[in-house]
């Protein structure tokens, strides 16, 4: 089992450029979460999929960020026009997000993205 | 809301002395609280986990926490520091309403600095 796999590891954008995060949950997971992990703020929710369907994006700033998970084998965080203080670590989780407590709900995560908006 | 205070910001050990780590949550409910930790350039890592039964749960590489409700607090501990435990430990707590979610919410971390 690979892991949590997340691509690029690292990725420099020009202020206004898109950016597209990738994430390959463990295989048999079926909920993804991404996070952004910033000095200043610390690790911050964005959002959750669960069987592939969108569950909770309260953490998405409302305008430039977009995820999908257009199949149970992969998600992708999108950011449009991106702006300096996009740049963070985004890190991808998966679990096997089933009633039971913790021993199903442990979250597993990626090394990260880290952005870097010029 | 829930939420997670991790009152040190730093923590400096040397190798072979014991380790505690302070952890406060505030949860409506019934918590389900984990410890990760993260190394240079790292995702994070699962150190252990508490469902509500024994208070004191074991994880890998010799932490443990116990969890207190009365004082709101899941304090990590080692009692023999290596120096390969430099690295950032971060508290967190689960809304797990029925179970149907892993949605984390973090604590600030701790960084752990081991010297020899």
């Amino acid at each position: 089992n690979a892991g949590v796999i997340q691509t690029p590891r690292h990725k420099v954008t020009g202020k206004g450029q898109e950016a597209t995060l990738w994430c390959e949950p463990i295989s048999g997971h079926s909920a993804v979460f991404w996070y952004r992990q910033t000095i200043v703020q610390g690790l911050e929710f964005l959002t959750y999929f669960r069987n592939q369907a969108p569950i909770d994006d309260s953490g998405m700033p409302k305008e430039r960020f977009s995820a999908q998970m257009p199949n149970q084998s992969h998600s992708t965080l999108k950011i449009q026009s991106t702006q300096p203080q996009d740049s963070a670590v985004y890190l991808c989780a998966s679990s096997l997000d089933r009633t039971g407590g913790p021993v199903q709900n442990t979250l597993y995560f990626g090394a990260g993205t880290r952005l870097s908006v010029l | 809301a829930q939420s997670v205070t991790q009152p040190d910001a730093r923590v400096t050990v040397s190798e072979g002395a014991s380790l505690q780590l302070r952890c406060k949550y505030s949860y409506f409910g019934t918590p389900y609280l984990f410890w990760y930790v993260q190394y240079p350039r790292q995702g994070l890592q699962l150190l252990l986990k508490y469902y509500p039964g024994d208070p004191v749960v074991q994880g890998v590489n010799g932490f443990e926490a116990e969890f207190s409700k009365s004082n709101s607090s899941f304090h990590l501990r080692k009692a023999s520091v290596h120096w390969s435990d430099w690295a950032v430990y971060f508290c967190a707590v689960s809304m797990s309403t029925g179970g149907l979610s892993g949605k984390l919410t973090f604590g600030e971390g701790t960084q752990v600095t081991v010297i020899s």
